[in-house]
C-alpha cells in the first residue's frame, strides 16, 4: 500500500502565477482534503471533496479551487498567487462512514512546499 | 466556531520521563479527536484516533483520552525517546466535514 501521494514536492513560482497540486488517496478510500500549513502553524483546512463534488469549504478566497477525479485522485488550483500563499500544502484521504458522516482515521501525504517569489 | 489550543507551545524533557500534552476545544460537538506526529518539513503521521462515543485510545507507549464534556484531550507518552522529538498536532472532526487543527506542541527530548 503505497499510502497518500503528493507530487510535486517541491515548487517555486511567482506572484500572478497559477499552480496546480495533486494527490492520490490511500487505497480504498473515497474522500480527499486538502489543508496549508504555514510555518510554524497547524494546517488549515482548504476543502473536501467526495464523490467529485466540493462539500464543504474553509476560510480561503475562491482562488483556490480543486476536483476529485472518478478515481477519487484530487487537485488543487490556486490562481494569481500571492507572496502569503507560500506554504506546505497537505493533501489527507479518508473512508466515508456509515450515513454520510466520516468517523474514519485520515491519512496525510508527505505534502507540496509551495515558494511564491 | 470551533477553536482548538494545545498547551504547552514547546517543552523540553529528559529522555525516559513520562509526560503529557494537552489539547482543549470550544464546541464538544465533534465526531472524532486524532493525534498526530510531525517532523519537520513533513506530513503528518497519524498516531491515535478516538471517536466521540471513546474515553480513550493506546498505543504502545502512548495513550490518549478524551473528555468530551470538558472540550479536552490528552497525549500521554511513557518513557520518553530522543526520537519521540517532533511535533504533536490535535486535530477535532466537526460536523459539515471540516476537520479543526492545533498549532501543536514541539517537543524535544534531551539524551
Amino acid at each position: 500500500d503505497a499510502g497518500v501521494t503528493q507530487s510535486p514536492t517541491h515548487l517555486i513560482k511567482t506572484r500572478g502565477q497559477q499552480v496546480t497540486l495533486r494527490c492520490s488517496p490511500k487505497s480504498g478510500h473515497d474522500t480527499v482534503s486538502w489543508y496549508q500549513q504555514a510555518l510554524g502553524q497547524g494546517p488549515q483546512f482548504i476543502f473536501q471533496y467526495y464523490e467529485e463534488e466540493e462539500r464543504q469549504r474553509g476560510n480561503f478566497p475562491d482562488r483556490f479551487s480543486g476536483h476529485q477525479f472518478p478515481n477519487y485522485s484530487s487537485e488543487l488550483n490556486v490562481n494569481a498567487l500571492l507572496l502569503g500563499d507560500s506554504a506546505l500544502y497537505l493533501c489527507a484521504s479518508s473512508l466515508e462512514g456509515p450515513a454520510g458522516v466520516s468517523y474514519n482515521e485520515q491519512f496525510f501525504g508527505p505534502g507540496t512546499r509551495l515558494t511564491v517569489l | 466556531k470551533q477553536e482548538v489550543t494545545q498547551i504547552p507551545a514547546a517543552l523540553s524533557v529528559p529522555e525516559g520521563e513520562n509526560l503529557v500534552l494537552n489539547c482543549s476545544f470550544t464546541d464538544s460537538a465533534i465526531y472524532n479527536l486524532q493525534w498526530f506526529r510531525q517532523d519537520p518539513g513533513k506530513g503528518l503521521t497519524s498516531l491515535l484516533l478516538i471517536q466521540s462515543s471513546q474515553r480513550e485510545q493506546t498505543s504502545g507507549r502512548l495513550n490518549a483520552s478524551l473528555d468530551k464534556s470538558s472540550g479536552r484531550s490528552t497525549l500521554y507518552i511513557a518513557a520518553s525517546q530522543p526520537g519521540d522529538s517532533a511535533t504533536y498536532l490535535c486535530a477535532v472532526y466537526t460536523g459539515g466535514f471540516k476537520t479543526i487543527f492545533g498549532a501543536g506542541t514541539r517537543l524535544f527530548v534531551k539524551a
